[in-house]
């Protein structure tokens, strides 16, 4: 079955540390990529998307993932990450000439001092 | 520009009856979508709207699930006879036409069955 997994319940990081966020997929052709963040009290927003091309991909916020087509992942990273990026974030694929969003579970992100 | 506004923001209900949630999306997007969030779960797809059409029905979780969008804007998504498993966030997204577009959500509305 069609499956998007975020291994990572909940993640906790230093200010300043790295961050790297883990996304599985399962789909037997390259869907197309995102990654959002819900911040406490907002809406979803979109942080990077990857279709095609380069597989290092850059977002806002100073975030970046890589598609791995060998590991069906597309993992979200951050080299030092800010207390202000204390939020939950998801990975979704949508395969190719569908609409049908696939969401995985979320990682919620906690950022100490 | 506004975005994509839900209400209403929170609501709560009795089991048994039914409800209706309201999405306006970002004016000029003609691509509608719901999802539902369940505490501690992804966003479950419900439905999505192209225009008026919905191409898509295949995440609603029962009959007793429906939505309707009018005009090409303004949408409504209706749970007839609530349960309680219905309780949960429930958040409308809008986006330009094409795959792969940038959805941008509304805030959700929370809706509690007793």
């Amino acid at each position: 079955a069609q499956s998007v997994t975020q291994p990572d319940i909940h993640i906790t990081v230093s200010e300043g540390a790295s961050l790297e966020l883990r996304c599985n997929y399962s789909y037997g052709a390259t869907p197309y990529l995102f990654w959002y963040v819900q911040s406490p009290g907002q809406g979803l927003q979109l942080l990077l998307k990857y279709f095609s091309g380069d597989t290092l991909v850059q977002g806002i916020k100073g975030f970046e993932a890589e598609f791995k087509r060998s590991q069906s992942s597309f993992n979200l990273r951050k080299p030092s990450v800010h207390w202000s990026d204390a939020a939950e974030y998801f990975c979704a694929v949508v395969l190719s000439g569908t609409y049908k969003y696939i969401f995985g579970t979320g990682t919620r992100l906690k950022v100490l001092a | 520009g506004a975005g994509v506004s839900q209400s209403p923001s929170n609501k709560v209900t009795e089991k048994g009856k039914d409800v209706e949630l309201r999405c306006d999306p970002i004016s000029g997007h003609t691509a509608l979508y719901w999802y539902r969030q369940s505490l501690g779960q992804g966003l479950e797809f419900l439905i999505y709207f192209q225009g008026n059409s919905a191409p898509d029905k295949s995440g609603l979780p029962s009959d007793r699930f429906s939505a309707e969008r009018t005009g090409g804007s303004v949408s409504t998504l209706t749970i007839q006879r609530t349960q309680q498993e219905d309780s949960a966030v429930y958040l409308c997204a809008s986006s330009l036409a094409g795959q792969g577009e940038t959805q941008y959500f509304g805030p959700g509305t929370r809706l509690l069955v007793l």
